[in-house]
């Protein structure tokens, strides 16, 4: 029974490109969690999908950020023209229910250069 | 979700208990009390949680005060690999519906 998987686990990106992170939940989760981890700091909350719903995107910036959590595949946060200040670690969970169950994947170090 | 406060740091010794506060004097009646540890560079770890009586698992004991305005999260025997980032976190069970609410945290050092 696999945990979260994250991938890839390091990805470098030159300033402008684009970043395209993927999370595959745990078998039997239908509910993904973006959380994102700036160097020194805490883990701070993204968004929160179901099957091909957002449900809370009360952390995601506005500009640049978007997720999805299609019928089939993994989820994907996708990050545009990327800037030095997205450099950080971006950590996904996924749970049966909305309510409790969490299980974190190992991240998604982005360095931007 | 109640804000919660714990130590920034603590340091314990191998083998010994390590006791690790945490206050929540704002909870509500249905907020549970979940403790998180997150080793360096890992994924958080779910430990433990509970709503008003005391909880124990293979990993660690939760003691709840009566008043539910504190609790400890007691790691029985610890060992190096125990030193990690803990956080404590107050949250119902429908309201903040799918987010965690992580904090500082309390800096928990393992050492021989």
């Amino acid at each position: 029974n696999a945990g979260v998987m994250q991938n890839p686990r390091h990805l470098v990106r030159r300033r402008g490109q684009e970043a395209r992170l993927r999370c595959s939940p745990m078998k039997g989760h239908s509910h993904v969690y973006w959380y994102r981890q700036l160097p020194e700091e805490g883990l701070k909350f993204m968004v929160y999908l179901q099957k091909e719903n957002i449900i809370d995107e009360s952390g995601m910036p506005k500009e640049r950020f978007s997720a999805e959590f299609p019928k089939e595949g993994p989820s994907i946060l996708r990050i545009q023209q990327v800037v030095r200040g997205d450099s950080a670690a971006y950590f996904c969970a996924s749970s049966p229910s909305g309510s409790y169950g969490y299980t974190f994947g190992s991240g998604t170090r982005l360095t931007v250069v | 979700d109640a804000k919660t406060t714990q130590p920034p740091s603590m340091d314990c010794a191998e083998g010994r208990a390590a006791n690790l506060p945490c206050n929540h004097s704002t909870i509500s009646g249905n907020e549970y009390v979940y403790w998180y540890r997150q080793i360096h560079s890992q994924g958080p770890q779910y430990i433990i949680h509970g709503l008003k009586n005391n909880e124990t698992n293979e990993m660690a004991s939760l003691i709840i005060t009566e008043d539910r305005k504190s609790s400890t999260l007691i790691l029985p025997h610890a060992t190096l690999r125990d030193t990690a980032v803990y956080y404590c976190i107050a949250r119902g069970e429908t309201d903040s519906w799918g987010k965690l609410q992580f904090g500082a945290g309390t800096q928990v050092v393992v050492t021989p």
